[in-house]
């Protein structure tokens, strides 16, 4: 079965700390991609970083990073610098190379302290 | 450059009654999904579709709904005699490839349909 967890429904983080949202999931398929999704309270569904599994190097972008431990089967997002539009759902998610669809946690609620 | 484009954005609709969701994927784009976020929970699939083919259902229920991609205009998903938990936010995403190519979708703003 294809499934992803993330144990935290709820973290908050001091505005310009750094925070880690978990994520862990489970797949038999040896090639998959792992995204984050933020969901702000307008609702959309905004991407915010991609990782391919078959790459060792973690993913970057900006402010927001990965630690991917294909063995553990874990994807944590670390935001550095935490602003207050980052006060949003976060939701992690995978699709495999052969698959259609993309599975999702049932996400994590963050809230940026000023 | 239009992204995914989805209406209405809200929508009422008494138990019983059809409701009707439009999606136009993004330009390019000829792989349309849909999603169902339910109160409090993650999206949970639904269909993929191409033009004019039912690609993967096997998130649809298997009454009351049916989704549709034509060759012209845009992807419909269509609920028949509405319950109250229908109530939920519908997404709609679109791709130009999927698989191999792991290609990222892209969401629109999803449609708000309350049951009442």
């Amino acid at each position: 079965a294809q499934t992803v967890t993330q144990s935290q429904p709820e973290m908050s983080v001091q505005e310009a700390e750094t925070v880690t949202l978990s994520c862990t999931y489970d797949t038999s398929e040896n090639n998959y991609y792992l995204f984050w999704y933020k969901q702000p309270p307008s609702r959309q569904m905004i991407l915010v970083i991609r990782q391919e599994a078959y790459k060792q190097q973690n993913a970057t972008e900006n402010r927001f990073s990965v630690n991917f431990q294909k063995a553990a089967k874990s994807f944590s997002l670390k935001i550095s610098d935490s602003q207050l539009g980052d006060t949003a759902m976060y939701f992690c998610a995978f699709i495999t190379n052969t698959g259609n669809q993309f599975y999702f946690g049932t996400g994590t609620s963050l809230t940026v302290i000023p | 450059n239009a992204g995914v484009m989805q209406n209405p954005r809200h929508l009422v609709r008494r138990r019983g009654q059809e409701a009707r969701l439009r999606c136009s994927p993004m330009k390019g784009h000829s792989h349309v999904y849909w999603y169902r976020q339910l109160p409090e929970e993650g999206l949970k699939f639904m269909v993929y579709l191409q033009k004019e083919n039912i690609i993967d259902e096997s998130g649809m229920p298997k009454e009351r709904f049916s989704a549709e991609f034509p060759k012209e205009g845009p992807s419909i998903l269509r609920i028949q005699q509405v319950v109250r938990g229908d109530s939920a936010a519908y997404f709609c995403a679109s791709s130009p490839l999927v698989g191999l190519s792991g290609n990222t979708i892209y969401f629109g703003e999803g449609s708000w349909l309350t049951v009442v």
